[in-house]
């Protein structure tokens, strides 16, 4: 059973350019969560999706971030005209269906490391 | 809005002693208390967590306390061993939702 799987792994770009990242979460889940952790900080929730809907988005900046959960196929983060503050590890996690024993719990993925130059 | 607080900020420990980490909610809906483990450059991995329910609960070395009464909760990690080594940080939710998290305590276990 793969676990979630975050591509790519490591991303440049330079200011002013897009960053798409990708997320798949884990078998069975349909819940995706984003989250941003800047060198040596804690982690900081973002958005929270389902397939095909946004739940939460409090956490992510109004402007230059969007985020969706297509029907099918991957999750997406996508940072517009990114800026050195955009540096940090983007982590996504997903949760299983809602009738599912400890749907509440959350994995991780292996994160994308985004430097921004 | 929820808000986690985590202390210390870090633990040296020798090896074989037990190390304790402790953290503090603010909502009282929060039911819901991952504790994950993150090494250098690595994801952060879920090492235990407990539901408002139960008050403790054990998993081999680490154990996890509850008080809702009080707001807060805390990983216990007996017989440490350099391997666990690493950034801990609790995480506190209302469930379906997503994790507020603490500012983490690195952890140094001495040979």
């Amino acid at each position: 059973n793969a676990g979630v799987m975050q591509n790519p792994r490591h991303l440049v770009r330079r200011r002013g350019q897009e960053a798409r990242l990708r997320c798949s979460p884990m078998k069975g889940h349909s819940h995706v969560y984003w989250y941003r952790q800047l060198p040596e900080e804690g982690l900081k929730f973002m958005v929270y999706l389902q397939k095909e809907n946004i739940i939460d988005e409090s956490g992510m900046p109004k402007e230059r971030f969007s985020a969706e959960f297509p029907k099918e196929g991957p999750s997406i983060l996508r940072i517009q005209q990114v800026v050195r503050g955009d540096s940090a590890a983007y982590f996504c996690a997903s949760s299983p269906q809602l009738n599912r024993v400890e749907r509440d719990t959350q994995y991780f993925g292996p994160g994308t490391r985004l430097t921004v130059l | 809005g929820e808000n986690v607080e985590q202390h210390p900020s870090t633990l040296s420990v020798q090896e074989g002693d037990s190390a304790v980490i402790k953290c503090t909610y603010s909502d009282s809906a929060s039911n819901y208390f991952p504790w994950y483990k993150q090494e250098l450059g690595k994801r952060p991995q879920l090492i235990i967590d407990i539901r408002s329910n139960v008050g403790e609960k054990k998993d081999q070395r680490i154990a996890v306390t509850l008080n809702k009464t009080a707001k807060h909760f805390s990983l216990h990690i007996t017989e440490t061993q350099p391997e666990d080594s690493a950034v801990y940080f609790c995480a506190a939710s209302t469930g379906f939702q997503k994790l507020v998290f603490g500012t983490g305590t690195r952890l140094l276990v001495s040979p």
